[in-house]
């Protein structure tokens, strides 16, 4: 099975930039997604496979892909951007999520 | 506006079954395949399943094939999710997105742009 793999947890100030990794063997090769989640809500979101935002996503979040890692900025963190983020991509006709990662905004 | 809403969730033994149903709308739904993605308590996001625009074309999770079956009926706008044989490893909150394509066999280039605020499932005895 196709694996995809985050650090359990990233911690920034507030103004600064966040960056979380998601790794899987030739993501390069493949779509990537990031997703938002804050305690009690659904997931958002965040960043298609281009690194553009869907609509009403701040310019903050920025998505890249390069060799077998895709990146998830964001530039300015906000108290509010603390929340689990998680990658997606597919495998083959399989839908594959990394594990999540906790960003806390302190 | 796009609008996807999870019921059927509640509590039940194991070695049950149960339907879970997600009701679309706002969108034109025979245009967009439909997921469902699960999440156990305090933990992350596992894929379910996918169908897509024709009612036909359907993927699985290997570890759940064969025990959950995706439907759909594109007259009602409605997507189902049959869960067989229930494990208390099946606890979880089960969400239902939709893929803003009509149909990919892998390889998507969209994520998932719309999800449902999603419904408990419990599985104790």
């Amino acid at each position: 099975s196709y694996d995809l793999t985050q650090p359990p947890s990233v911690s920034v100030s507030p103004g600064q930039t966040a960056s979380i990794t998601c790794s899987g063997d030739r993501l390069g090769h493949k779509y990537a997604f990031w997703y938002q989640q804050k305690p009690g809500q659904s997931p958002l979101l965040v960043t298609h496979h281009d690194g553009k935002r869907p609509s009403g996503i701040p310019e903050r979040f920025s998505g890249s892909i390069s060799g077998n890692t895709a990146t998830l900025t964001i530039s300015g963190t906000q108290t509010v951007d603390e929340a689990d983020y998680y990658c997606q991509t597919w495998d083959r006709s399989t839908v594959v999520f990394g594990g999540g990662t906790k960003l806390t905004v302190l | 506006q796009v609008q996807l809403v999870e019921s059927g969730g509640g509590v039940v033994q194991p070695g049950t079954s149960l339907r879970l149903t997600c009701a679309a709308s706002g969108f034109t739904f025979r245009s967009y395949g439909i997921h469902w993605v699960r999440q156990a308590p305090g933990l992350g996001l596992e894929w379910v399943a996918v169908i897509w625009y024709d009612e036909i074309k359907k993927e699985y999770a290997d570890s759940l094939k064969g025990r959950f079956t995706i439907s759909r009926d594109n007259s009602k706008n409605m997507v189902y999710l049959q869960a067989n044989n229930l494990r208390v490893e099946d606890t979880a909150v089960y969400y239902c997105a939709r893929d803003p394509n009509t149909y990919c066999g892998g390889g998507c280039n969209s994520g998932f742009d719309s999800w449902g605020p999603g419904t408990l499932l419990t599985v104790s005895s």
